[in-house]
């Protein structure tokens, strides 16, 4: 079983749409989460850290339900540029090991 | 802030081969990772340097790859000989160091090296 496992998609949204990924993570020793966003052909970069309480950001909303080891980002009001593969992403512990899920693929049509 | 510096950004080699690849991180970032992305799948660590010395490479095939970073800034990663199986990107990463600022976590990465292997 991977260590973080999420749906790879792909996601084809139209404009202004709601959509959710779903990401669950087996160690239950990791401390703490995030999501990653990564363009095609570019580099990951953090989109936003998932904290116990809930989290939001703008459009992006991010939470983390220890008991599950579960994570999730809802993407409100969709637009064109937020196409990209999301990352769900896992801190394994003290020496900041970044555990990668395989990512989502989102594709916001017009 | 200059970004973390990769090179070359694409090679292509035959198998058995050898390839390097040079990484500048971010002045002042401690840490130093080189992850390995698989086309379709997420970013694998291979290692991870803290200064100058290695942290974590339990992921790194050791009979084919190397990196070391012996100054604690610039880190190069090699693979003698290649394999079919190591067309990848190779991306570096940087992060700081800074105990408490609720960022210490957050990872800075490079454009990457797109490897193909023939």
């Amino acid at each position: 079983r991977k260590e973080v496992e999420q749906d790879p998609g792909p996601f084809n949204v139209p404009e202004g749409a709601t959509v959710a990924f779903n990401c669950t993570y087996s160690n239950s020793a990791s401390q703490s989460f995030f999501w990653y966003r990564q363009d095609c052909r570019k580099e990951p970069k953090l989109l936003m850290s998932v904290y116990s309480s809930g989290n939001e950001d703008g459009r992006f909303t991010a939470q983390l339900n220890r008991a599950s080891q579960y994570i999730s980002l809802l993407i409100r009001d969709s637009k064109l540029s937020d196409s990209a593969t999301y990352l769900c992403v896992v801190n394994r512990g003290a020496t900041n090991k970044l555990i990668f899920g395989t990512g989502t693929l989102l594709a916001v049509q017009p | 802030e200059a970004g973390v510096a990769q090179s070359p950004r694409y090679k292509i080699i035959e198998k058995r081969q050898s390839v390097a690849f040079w990484c500048n991180p971010i002045s002042g970032h401690a840490t130093l990772y080189w992850y390995q992305q698989i086309l379709g799948q997420g970013p694998k660590l291979l290692i991870q340097f803290q200064n100058n010395g290695v942290v974590d490479d339990s992921q790194l095939p050791k009979d084919r790859f190397s990196a070391e970073r012996l100054k604690g800034v610039d880190s190069t990663l090699k693979i003698q000989p290649a394999k079919l199986e190591d067309s990848a990107v190779y991306l570096c990463a940087s992060s700081p160091v800074k105990r408490g600022s609720g960022r210490e976590y957050e990872q800075y990465f490079g454009p990457g090296t797109r490897l193909t292997v023939t």
